[in-house]
């Protein structure tokens, strides 16, 4: 089975809660954030990315909270559902490369 | 949809054997690259390349080199593979944009 996840903080939610999970980023030059969703031997999947110029973005059931003066960024889930049981991690582009700096994760389980 | 593909989920191999693991994308995108990903660690970039025949090391790329001949394509080859390189191998493609889009990865051990 997957191992990448052993040692991961987790966030355990209720069905039907709201879910937030927390991400500090550590360089002032990035400018463009993603948050991946990856299952249990599977790759990561794209959920939802935000550019420096906004402090928010929202999607599908998913928000995305960006807070510049502390270097901290949020992903907000709502009414978690079981399929959304993952490590979750995220992704920091440094303006102008091709450098992202990834996130350990943060392991998320969905009590039913 | 893009897609990236990687040519085995799984590999077991030797200590000394070479190992090729390759990637395929189907979007045209003109950058690739090879991360691999452990316990409790980030993923960390081995390779980018940013177009056919170009390349650039990562952050760890010692033990390791790569190989793009076409476009959709970039390989991670293990020269001579060992105990420290079992790892979960994950390539990713993005366009010009900066969304990164990965494969399933490649669960490889070492013996």
């Amino acid at each position: 089975g997957e191992s990448v996840g052993l040692h991961l903080p987790t966030l355990s939610v209720q069905e039907g809660d709201n879910s937030i999970i927390n991400c500090a980023y550590s360089n002032s030059a990035s400018d463009y954030f993603i948050w991946y969703k990856q299952e249990s031997g599977k790759g990561p999947q794209f959920i939802i990315d935000i550019r420096s110029n906004m402090d928010k973005r929202q999607g599908q059931r998913v928000t995305v909270l960006l807070n510049k003066t502390v270097k901290h960024l949020s992903l907000q889930i709502a009414a978690t559902q079981p399929g959304d049981s993952a490590v979750y991690f995220c992704a920091e582009n440094i303006s102008g490369t091709y450098k992202y700096i990834f996130g350990t994760g943060t392991r998320l389980k969905v009590l039913a | 949809d893009v897609k990236v593909t990687q040519s085995s989920r799984y590999l077991v191999k030797r200590t000394g054997e070479k190992v090729f693991l390759e990637c395929v994308q189907d979007m045209d995108h003109e950058n690739m690259f090879w991360y691999r990903q452990d316990p409790g660690l980030g993923l960390r970039l081995i390779y980018f390349s940013y177009d056919v025949k170009m390349k650039e090391k990562g952050d760890i790329p010692e033990g390791y080199s790569v190989s793009r001949e076409k476009k959709e394509r970039f390989s991670l080859i293990l020269e001579s593979a060992s105990t420290n390189q079992t790892s979960m191998y994950l390539c990713a493609s993005r366009s010009q944009g900066y969304e990164q889009f990965f494969g399933p990865g490649t669960r490889l051990t070492v013996l």
